[in-house]
Parts: structure tokens; sequence; C-alpha cells
């Protein structure tokens, strides 16, 4: 079946750590999101990608970091310069332009 | 900027009556319009969306919802809620990022319980 796999559900980590966050699809979508959630904020943009090779920041992209070497595969680590890292992250995908986002089952986070 | 205000943080309902979720955007041009629905630890589900046409559109799981321009809204709307709509709701815009690109901007969402 075809859709978004992020691993893993749930990571622990120590301050000061870097942390990457895993997000695979298989939809061959062009473009895909990184998201962060936490209680009462909504949904919040953190990076964004819409072609290989290509990514912009989002609303929130300050100590996060992204890779789009591939089209299937759209990593997020989470820097130490992070100050708030611990947040449930979604990752998604969609074709270009105006499309509906595919959802992953998202990674909640925890950094004492 | 482009933004989405979901005015209600929490609603509860009784099993059977109806529901309406508010919806308020701003987007300067013709908006394209979304909404999520998700469970507690889940990702997030495309429930219905609009992008021109019908102004009342249907989504899944008996929901519908319209978009009024005149009032920058898009209500989302069930008849007769069931126990098993008891999540969390998003309305989202979509909006333009830098250059041609365009991003999803959620609203904070609206938490409903379904009380039998």
């Amino acid at each position: 079946d075809g859709g978004i796999t992020q691993s893993p559900k749930y990571l622990f980590r120590k301050e000061g750590q870097n942390v990457t966050l895993s997000c695979e699809q298989n939809l061959n979508h062009d473009a895909m999101y990184w998201y962060r959630q936490d209680p009462g904020q909504g949904l919040r943009l953190i990076y964004y990608s819409q072609i290989v090779n290509d990514f912009q920041k989002g609303d929130i992209a300050e100590g996060y970091s992204v890779s789009r070497e591939k089209k299937e595969s759209f990593p997020l680590t989470v820097t130490s310069a992070q100050k708030n890292p611990t947040a449930f992250y979604l990752c998604a995908s969609s074709t270009l332009r105006d499309s509906p986002l595919h959802f992953g089952n998202g990674t909640r986070l925890t950094v004492t | 900027a482009q933004s989405v205000t979901q005015p209600d943080i929490h609603i509860t309902v009784s099993e059977g009556a109806s529901l309406e979720l508010r919806c308020n955007y701003s987007y300067g041009a013709t908006p394209y319009l979304f909404w999520y629905v998700q469970s507690p630890g889940q990702g997030l589900q495309l429930l219905l969306k609009y992008f021109s046409g019908d102004t009342l559109v249907q989504g899944i799981k008996g929901f519908e919802a319209e978009f009024k321009r005149s009032q920058s809204s898009f209500n989302l709307r069930k008849p007769s809620v069931h126990w098993s709509d008891a999540a969390e709701y998003f309305c989202a815009v979509y909006s333009m990022g830098g250059g041609s690109n365009y991003k999803l901007t959620f609203g904070k969402g609206t938490l409903l319980t379904v009380n039998p």
C-alpha cells in the first residue's frame, strides 16, 4: 500500500544532542512537508520541499535542518539549537500545487 | 499574511445532535480550503476540500462544508454526530510561500467531545 512512513513513533534524546527524524513516501509525490504540533498550537510548518535538492523554510525553521536528496525521502534534523524540541512531528506529502496533503502517523520526540 | 482562525477551541455535543465547526480564513485570492481530522496520536486525515465551483462540498464520514466568500468562512457541518467523531478538527488554506511555492496553513484546531 502507498503511504508515508515516519520512524520511529517515539524518540527520546538528551538535551544538546542532534536527532534525525525519518520520513519516507512511496506515493511518487513531488512535494514533502514537515510540521510541528504542540497542544493548542495547531500545526506549524517547519520546512517544505517541492523538488529534489530544493527546500524552503516554513514559519518556524530555526533550530531545524532538512535535506531532499531523493524524491522519496525528507529527513528532519532537530539540532541542539532548537530551544523547545519536545513535540509531535508530522511529515506530509502531496502532488504539486493545491493538492491535499497526505500525512504520516507522526513521531513524538521527547528531549530531557 | 494568510491565516486561518478556528474560534472554538473545544466543543461538546451529544451523540445524535447536529454539529457545526467554524473556520474563517484570510487570503486575498480564491482560497483552496480543507478540513482534516486527527485522532489522538495519529496523523491527519482529509475530510473534504474546496477548490472552486459548488460552494457546498461533501466529504467523507457524512461531513459537509460550505464556502462563503462574503464571510470568509468555510464551516464544517454534520447533521447527526456519532461517538466515533470525537477527535480534533483542523481547517487549512493553501497560500503562497516564497517564489512560486505553495504551503498549507492550518488553524489551531477544534477538539470535539461527544457525550453519549
